[in-house]
Parts: structure tokens; sequence; C-alpha cells
């Protein structure tokens, strides 16, 4: 069964720099959830977006923005990057607001230098 | 504010055995709580949930049990095997969001 497809899955950026992390959801899902998980540490929510409007904020830095796109893939855009956002960076997605169904994707591990 | 915890850390257990491994959460107004297992560099992947208004639950070799009066969970897994080894988070589920829970190491050794 098709998954959650992040992209890139590795990605190196100097500090100061701007990334772009994309996220297409499951085939029919209308739900995208951004997770971070620093080392060792649990994933903690960003931002979700349901059928292209944002639902819901959490702990996202002003300096990252993200959207998603009428095919409903999802874009976080990084900038002005710091040597604390490298992480694992998860994107998960659920048909409908229904939070408790989330699969995630494979992550993008985020390296500032 | 709101969290979600674990007691402990590391769980070390003998192939064959039954691993239990527990959580703490705060919010009593979660509806839903999800266990999810996370090997290493890849993505956490659903284990088993279990509804507010239930206190059990039991999957392949995975029970949930809930109990509301302490606000704890715990995921119960039988007879351990090597490819359970991996970091175990709690979730839990409210306005439309996840929190999770500090993860759980599961060392199964043969």
């Amino acid at each position: 069964a098709a998954g959650v497809i992040q992209s890139p899955r590795h990605l190196i950026k100097e500090k100061r720099e701007t990334a772009t992390l994309k996220c297409y959801p499951i085939p029919r899902h209308d739900t995208v959830y951004w997770y971070q998980q620093g080392p060792g540490q649990d994933p903690q929510f960003l931002i979700s977006f349901y059928e292209k409007m944002q639902s819901d904020k959490g702990s996202i830095p002003d300096r990252f923005s993200a959207q998603q796109f009428s095919d409903y893939h999802s874009e976080l855009n990084m900038s002005s990057l710091e040597l604390g956002d490298s992480a694992l960076y998860f994107c998960a997605s659920s048909l409908g607001l229904k939070e408790y169904e989330q699969y995630f994707g494979p992550g993008t591990r985020l390296t500032v230098t | 504010g709101e969290s979600v915890g674990l007691h402990l850390p590391t769980l070390s257990v003998q192939e064959g055995d039954n691993s239990i491994i527990n959580c703490a959460y705060s919010n009593s107004a979660s509806d839903y709580f999800i266990w999810y297992k996370q090997e290493s560099g890849k993505g956490p992947q659903f284990i088993i949930d279990i509804r507010s208004n239930m206190d059990k639950r039991q999957g392949q070799r995975v029970t949930v049990l809930l109990n509301k009066t302490v606000k704890h969970l715990s995921l119960q897994i039988a007879a351990t095997q090597p490819g359970d080894s991996a970091v175990y988070f709690c979730a839990e589920s409210s306005n439309y969001k996840l929190t999770f829970g500090k993860g759980t190491l599961l060392t199964v050794n043969p």
C-alpha cells in the first residue's frame, strides 16, 4: 500500500540558509501534520492542514511556514536556519481530521552546520 | 501545560518474555490514546490505540490498558521478539492533534 512520501530524506544546510521539506500524503488523505523530533526526543507537533487550510498550530517557530497545495501535498519552509533546527522532520497524513489515525512518513533528517 | 510522559526510559528483556511499557498522562480531556513504535531512522509506526471510554484493548501480541482514575496507560507485548526492539511512544489525542510522551527504548536480548 502507498505510504507517506517525504523528500528529501537527508538535507544538510548551513546556518542562516533556507530549506524546503516536502510531504506527499497517502492517496485520498486530505490532512497533513508536521512534527519535529530532536535527538532522543519525542516528536513535537508543529502544524497541520486540512483541506488546504491550516487546522492547528503547535510549537512552530516564526521562521518556519508551511502550506498545503491543491493536490494535498505539503511543504514546510524553514528560513534563517539555526543549529538547533537540526532534527528529524516527520510528516503524517490522515483521512479527515482524525489525528488518532495518522500515518507517518520516513522523515527528513535536517542537519544544520 | 498538558503533557504525556513515561516512567521508564529504557527496558531490557529476554526474548520470549513479556514486556510492559508504562505511560502517565495529564490531560483528562484526551479521547484517544495511541502507542507507536519507532525503529531507528524510521517514522513512528502505529501499534494500537484505545478510546477513553475503554479500559482494555487487545491486538496481535499487544494489549493496551487504560486506567483513567490514575491517568495511566500501559502497553503489554507478549512473547517479546528481537524485532520488537525499538523506541515506544505513547501519544494522546485531543483537539485534532497528538501529544507524544517521552519514548521508552525496548531492547530484546536473544
